[in-house]
């Protein structure tokens, strides 16, 4: 199984501030696996990435991901106040799910 | 719009079954480019993957959870269920039900998502 280790565990930025959030996995995966959500308090979470450089539909051009091997980001170029929130990474294989264990990103 | 809504006891003893139904609308639970999964998350920590089944009930679960899970699908009501046996405290969590959409070169995500119900394991 495939263990999934995000850094740091909190992030304090201003808004208009760039944002890098990390993902290490345990073992080399596949991108095309590897997907990143946003979580915010009392709601489900919201798919952002997908094949760890893909946007979802309806997500802002400022999110995207990168990545290969065991080293995958998800960056925010210019954060706005509705991004603050907790960030999550999946990756899927051998048919499981393993997320990690997310990196909250405060206002400063 | 896919929509899905879990349904089920708050509050379970410990050593009983946490049983919870989702109900799909917007899309058929028969769908052959998705998956159906239960995802968990315990108060104030992070995202635990529970297991998810196709429409033909072939299902994938949570190594750690195996042993006490059992995940079905009705496909004329267009739900899917999940059976937790021999419930603790560490039960406790809000349970999401989710529509995992194929993504291209055989990759399965959570697009969308129930609201989530707290299930509560108490005496």
């Amino acid at each position: 199984e495939t263990v999934l280790t995000q850094s740091p565990g909190t992030l304090s930025l201003s808004p208009g501030e760039r944002a890098t959030l990390s993902c290490r996995a345990s073992q080399t995966v596949t991108s095309t696996y590897v997907a990143w959500f946003q979580q915010k308090p009392g709601q489900a979470p919201r798919l952002l990435i997908y094949g760890a450089s893909s946007r979802a539909a309806g997500i802002p051009d400022r999110f995207s991901g990168s990545g290969s091997g065991t080293d995958f980001t998800l960056t925010i170029s210019r954060l706005e106040p509705e991004d603050f929130a907790v960030y999550y990474c999946l990756h899927y294989g051998d048919s499981l799910h393993t997320f990690g264990q997310g990196t909250k990103l405060e206002i400063k | 719009q896919v929509q899905l809504q879990e349904s089920g006891p708050g509050l379970v003893k410990p050593s009983q079954t946490l049983s919870l139904t989702c109900t799909v609308s917007g899309d058929s639970i028969s769908s052959r480019t998705s998956y159906w999964s239960w995802i968990r998350q315990h108060p104030g920590r992070g995202l635990e993957w529970i297991g998810y089944i196709y429409h033909t009930g072939t299902t994938y679960y949570n190594p750690s959870l195996r042993s006490r899970l059992s995940i079905s699908v009705d496909t004329a009501k267009n739900q899917f269920s999940l059976k937790l046996n021999s419930v603790t405290a560490a039960d406790t969590a809000v349970y999401f039900c989710v529509r995992d959409g194929y993504f291209g070169s055989g990759s399965y995500f959570p697009d969308y998502w129930g609201r989530g119900t707290l299930v509560t394991v108490s005496a």
